[in-house]
This record gives structure tokens, sequence and C-alpha cells, in this order.
């Protein structure tokens, strides 16, 4: 079956402006986290939604944002860019069960800003 | 959820065991090992997971001491496709929120293997 799919999979912007990513999880998956990776501070989670519901958030500010709609698609949003926010995003989708809950991450989105 | 310590980097020959090994001292009762390997710059891999048995998969196997407080990662004949960033993670589900703590990546381990 298809992987986790994410677009676009570069982009370039500059800094004030806003970004939207969006990640496609695997068929059945009801579960979506965003990561961070960045040299300096490594991979970090920023937050997962289960059923169109956020279930956990990291520690990032308030500029970045997220949604899942009803067929578990999500999108990370990122207003007011700032020089710092340049990283490679990363989706993972998942079952999301009490059983199991291998996460399968996408190849990211590699976001520059200048 | 539990913190992890592992070695920063380790070196391997092609076709010999790499052992990775990763301290998770304050690990509770309810926290699975998770190992995900991180090729540059592609989206972490999932390698394999156990509670408190030992595991093997067609990657790889799984250690787990009997205390739980440390395990090892043991890749049985690395190539050099095997050439990555591996973490050790430790997670639980809360039946409180009905949900799973959040996966928090460390530094991990760069595996570097050598012809």
């Amino acid at each position: 079956k298809a992987g986790v799919t994410q677009t676009p999979r570069y982009l370039i912007k500059t800094r004030g402006q806003q970004v939207t990513l969006s990640c496609s999880p695997i068929s059945g998956h009801r579960s979506v986290s965003w990561y961070q990776q960045t040299p300096g501070q490594g991979l970090q989670f920023l937050f997962e939604y289960f059923s169109e519901t956020q279930r956990n958030k990291g520690n990032f500010p308030g500029r970045f944002s997220g949604r899942q709609f009803s067929n578990s698609r999500s999108e990370m949003n990122v207003s007011t860019l700032e020089l710092g926010d340049s990283a490679l995003y990363l989706c993972a989708s998942s079952l999301g069960t009490v059983n199991f809950d291998e996460q399968y991450f996408g190849p990211g989105t590699r976001l520059t800003v200048t | 959820d539990a913190k992890t310590t592992q070695p920063p980097s380790m070196d391997c020959a092609e076709g010999r065991a790499a052992n990775l090994p990763c301290n998770h001292s304050t690990i509770s009762g309810n926290e699975y090992v998770y190992w995900y390997r991180q090729i540059h710059s592609q989206g972490p891999q999932y390698i394999i997971h156990g509670l408190k048995n030992n595991e093997t998969n067609e990657m790889a196997s799984l250690i787990i001491t009997e205390d739980r407080k440390s395990s090892t990662l043991i890749l049985p004949h690395a190539t050099l496709r095997d050439t990555a960033v591996y973490y050790c993670i430790v997670r639980g589900f809360t039946m409180t929120t009905d949900s799973w703590g959040k996966f928090q990546f460390g530094a991990g381990t760069q595996v570097v293997v050598t012809p």
C-alpha cells in the first residue's frame, strides 16, 4: 500500500510569510504526528492529531498550528515565519490504537526561510 | 515519558553484527522500547519495538534486560546501507487520556558501516 506522502517536498519562503504543509497518511491510519528536524535541535515533536482532534502537543509557539480532516489528511501551518523555522518537517501516521502504534514517516518537506 | 541515553557514534565492519546499546533507567511498567533509524535526509524508519520480551524481525533483534533499564538493538549482518542514525525511544499508553505519549527523539547513535 502507498506510504505517507507530504507536499510540497521543498519550499522557500521569506520572513513574515505563512506556510501550509500537507500530509496524507497511510490508508486506514487515523493518527498523524508532525515533527520538526533541525541540525541544532534534532527531531522535535510538534503535535499529534487523531480523528480530527489534537491529542498531544509539543513545546512550540502558537505560530505553529495544525488540523486534521475527516479523511485523516492533515495540514500544518506556520504563521509569521522566522529564519529559525527553516527545517525539515516530517509527518508520521499510525493506527493510533492502544494495541499497536508503529509510526510510518513521510519523506518530509524541506522549508527554507530567507 | 522516560528519557534514553545512547552513545553518539559507533563504527561497524560490513558483515559483522552491530550491537547498539540504549539506557532507559527510568522506564515505567507500561512503556515500550522503540527503535527507529534515519538515513541521511530521509524520514525515520521503524525497526522494532518491545515491552519486556526479546523481539526479532527481518531487520533486527531487540534484547531487553530483565529489569528493563537497558536494551540492545542487534543488526545481525551489517551492510553499507545500514549506515544511519539510530534512535532508541521509550513510550507508553496513558489510559487516562486514552493516548500514546509523544515520541521523544534524542540525539541517537550515528552508525557507520565500513567495507
